[in-house]
């Protein structure tokens, strides 16, 4: 079975551009994930996913952070304009329900100049 | 509010030396969940436990097990005779066992195991 897949894997880009990153959850999970992963910390959760309906976005910054997942299935999660502190790791994660275990993928590390 | 503490930010032993990595939680739960991932250095984390907030039995899988004691809120996780493969960073994590699944993490172990 197929895990979490994401792209990029890597990206370096300015402070004030403009970056968007992909998710493709594990087939038949109906939950989706974004987690924030900086440098010597644990995971924190930005955004979750329940089918195509947002569950809990009360740690994305929406300033300039957005995401969306309108079939379903696959999500972006874009950052719009990006600031040196939005230097992380960004993870995605899927589960089959919103009490089932969370399965990550490989991540996105983004670097801000 | 809940909280996770990994108190131990770094953890160095050579290989068959059995390690104990610690974990101490928060919550006003009564229910709950713990869990455990791992992240080698490729980044993903991948998931090695979940437990119930109701079920305090210890577990064992291989060389890993876990001791669950919820009077401490601990949940700690020992690596028996250690082996290269396992250096990695060791995450403990909790959830409420009702509505979101909002996983809190703590900030995770580095384990290194020297040959």
């Amino acid at each position: 079975e197929a895990g979490v897949a994401q792209s990029p894997r890597y990206k370096i880009i300015e402070k004030r551009q403009s970056v968007a990153f992909w998710c493709n959850p594990i087939s038949g999970h109906a939950t989706l994930y974004w987690y924030q992963q900086i440098l010597g910390q644990g995971p924190k959760l930005l955004i979750q996913f329940q089918n195509n309906g947002v569950v809990d976005d009360s740690q994305l910054p929406k300033d300039r952070f957005s995401a969306e997942r309108l079939k379903g299935v696959d999500s972006t999660l874009k950052i719009q304009p990006a600031k040196l502190e939005d230097s992380a790791v960004y993870l995605c994660a899927s589960s089959l329900g919103l009490q089932e275990t969370q399965y990550f993928g490989p991540g996105t590390r983004l670097l801000v100049l | 509010a809940q909280k996770v503490t990994q108190a131990q930010t770094e953890i160095s032993v050579v290989g068959k030396e059995d390690v104990t990595l610690d974990c101490v939680y928060e919550t006003r739960d009564t229910t709950y969940y713990l869990f455990w991932y791992k992240q080698p250095p490729s980044g993903e984390l991948v998931f090695l436990i979940r437990r119930n907030s109701f079920d305090e039995q210890n577990e064992i899988s291989g060389r890993y097990s876990w001791n669950f004691q919820k009077s401490t809120s601990s949940f700690n996780f020992t690596i028996t005779a250690s082996q290269v493969v396992d250096s990695a960073v060791y995450f403990c994590a909790l959830s409420e066992a009702r509505g979101a699944q909002k996983l809190v993490f703590g900030q995770g172990t580095r384990l290194t195991i020297n040959p």
